[in-house]
């Protein structure tokens, strides 16, 4: 069954720890994406890569650290430098040999600062 | 940056009725303009999407145009249902770029 797999669905944090949310995908897609989601506020864009081993900083990157070591995988870290990371987090992928291709996104992950 | 308004926030209409939401950008070119539905609790999803060399497209009860001149890109949903409901996010990637811009989002609302 293809498709893009974000763990945990709940994730809670006490503050000043980091936390490392998954994002899986077996679409063979080039193109990830980390998108934050806040009530009234839209999708915004915190990283995205193009290929492996590269990544680039999006709107409100701050806080944040991803990686990219492997093709199906982006894990996003959300440090405690990050001043208000509870919100809902949606990883998505897409290809990348054409410019204007469907992203598919991931079930999403509700972090929760206690 | 790139900022994308998306208007109204929130739309209710009743059964039957047509809505229309509508996008605007200013500060980028681009030539890709999707549209996304996220149902409640789900992920969103493409519904429709359109490129800069097309002026309209249409798929069933919905429909989406582009206006690049004037820089806004509008859908259009005729005969509305109840399962229409779900909040509705326009994007546009910049030129030059993988990566998708989505405005804030409109909460569509339809009522039996």
């Amino acid at each position: 069954d293809g498709g893009i797999t974000q763990s945990p669905k709940y994730l809670f944090r006490k503050e000043g720890q980091n936390v490392t949310l998954s994002c899986e995908q077996n679409l063979n897609h080039d193109a990830m994406y980390w998108y934050r989601q806040d009530p009234g506020q839209g999708l915004r864009l915190i990283y995205y890569s193009q290929i492996v081993n590269d990544f680039q900083k999006g709107d409100i990157a701050e806080g944040y650290s991803v990686s990219r070591e492997k093709k199906e995988s982006f894990p996003l870290t959300v440090t405690s430098a990050q001043k208000n990371p509870t919100a809902f987090y949606l990883c998505a992928s897409a290809r990348a040999d054409h410019m204007n291709t469907e992203a598919f996104f991931g079930q999403g992950t509700r972090l929760t600062v206690v | 940056g790139e900022n994308v308004e998306q208007h109204p926030s929130t739309l209710s209409v009743q059964e039957g009725d047509s809505a229309v939401i509508k996008c605007t950008y200013s500060d980028s070119a681009s030539n890709y303009f999707p549209w996304y539905k996220q149902e409640l609790g789900k992920r969103p999803q493409l519904i429709i999407d359109i490129r800069s060399n097309v002026g309209e497209k249409k798929d069933q009860r919905i429909a989406v145009t582009l206006n690049k001149t004037a820089k806004h890109f509008s859908l259009h949903i005729t005969e509305t249902q109840p399962e229409d409901s779900a909040v509705y996010f326009c994007a546009l990637r910049p030129l030059g770029f993988q990566k998708l811009v989505f405005g804030t989002g409109t909460r569509l609302l339809v009522s039996p």
